[in-house]
């Protein structure tokens, strides 16, 4: 099956700095998009991309759809308190497929 | 954007019951509906793609005698956990898909809140 390989799993940071994590997979997607979730919650979307190379911003949220069309990262800056949660990549061709998650702890 | 409903949020039931769980797009009409399951601490697993008027698709692994889908209506899709067992406790989350929402061959899935099932 199509894996998607997120990392890092978890992370604890300050206020105040920025974030990064990326996702890999070995097989090719036309769509890759981010999400991120809380406790008890379903997914919420924060960037979607369609084609390799596009850098999209939301706000303090960059992501990009890597050239080889097997990656993505996602960056947050100036973290604040109300980033902490699970942050999901997906790849989507016919259906969509998850990373394994990033869980986010930010220290006030 | 659009909106999912999911019904209950939570249950709780005795094993070897049968438990139905409904999505619903609100203010779309989705023909596909896809129902995925979460562990806790664990990332969302496909378990079955919904098609409107046919018969669902099960991901390999998924016992589609167990796990019953119905998608009646263009914006409606149930999922019955039949016989469950305490293994079946877990985040059931479901989303449409909107069609024309979304662009080039993506077509956006919105998801619902989830709904708790634990089974004692």
């Amino acid at each position: 099956g199509q894996q998607l390989n997120q990392s890092p799993q978890s992370m604890f940071i300050q206020e105040g700095e920025d974030v990064s994590m990326n996702c890999t997979s070995s097989s090719i997607f036309n769509t890759w998009l981010w999400y991120k979730q809380d406790p008890g919650e379903g997914p919420v979307l924060l960037i979607a991309l369609y084609k390799a190379g596009e850098l999209t911003s939301n706000g303090r949220l960059t992501a990009q759809f890597g050239i080889t069309r097997k990656d993505s990262f996602l960056n947050i800056s100036a973290s604040i308190p109300s980033d902490v949660g699970i942050y999901f990549c997906a790849g989507h061709n016919n259906d969509m497929r998850f990373g394994a998650g990033t869980r986010l702890t930010v220290k006030p | 954007g659009a909106v999912v409903s999911q019904h209950p949020s939570w249950v709780i039931c005795k094993s070897g019951t049968s438990v139905k769980i409904e999505c619903r797009s609100l203010d779309f009409q989705a023909t596909t509906m896809f129902w995925y399951r979460q562990f806790p601490k664990q990332s969302l697993m496909l378990m079955a793609t919904s098609n409107e008027g046919s018969k669902a698709t099960y991901e390999q692994g998924v016992e589609k005698d167990k796990f019953l889908i119905n998608h009646a209506s263009l914006t409606l899709s149930t999922l019955t956990v039949t016989s469950a067992h305490p293994e079946d406790s877990s985040f059931y989350i479901c989303s449409a898909r909107g069609e024309g929402r979304g662009k080039g061959s993506y077509n956006e899935q919105f998801f619902g809140p989830g709904t708790r099932l634990t089974v004692l």
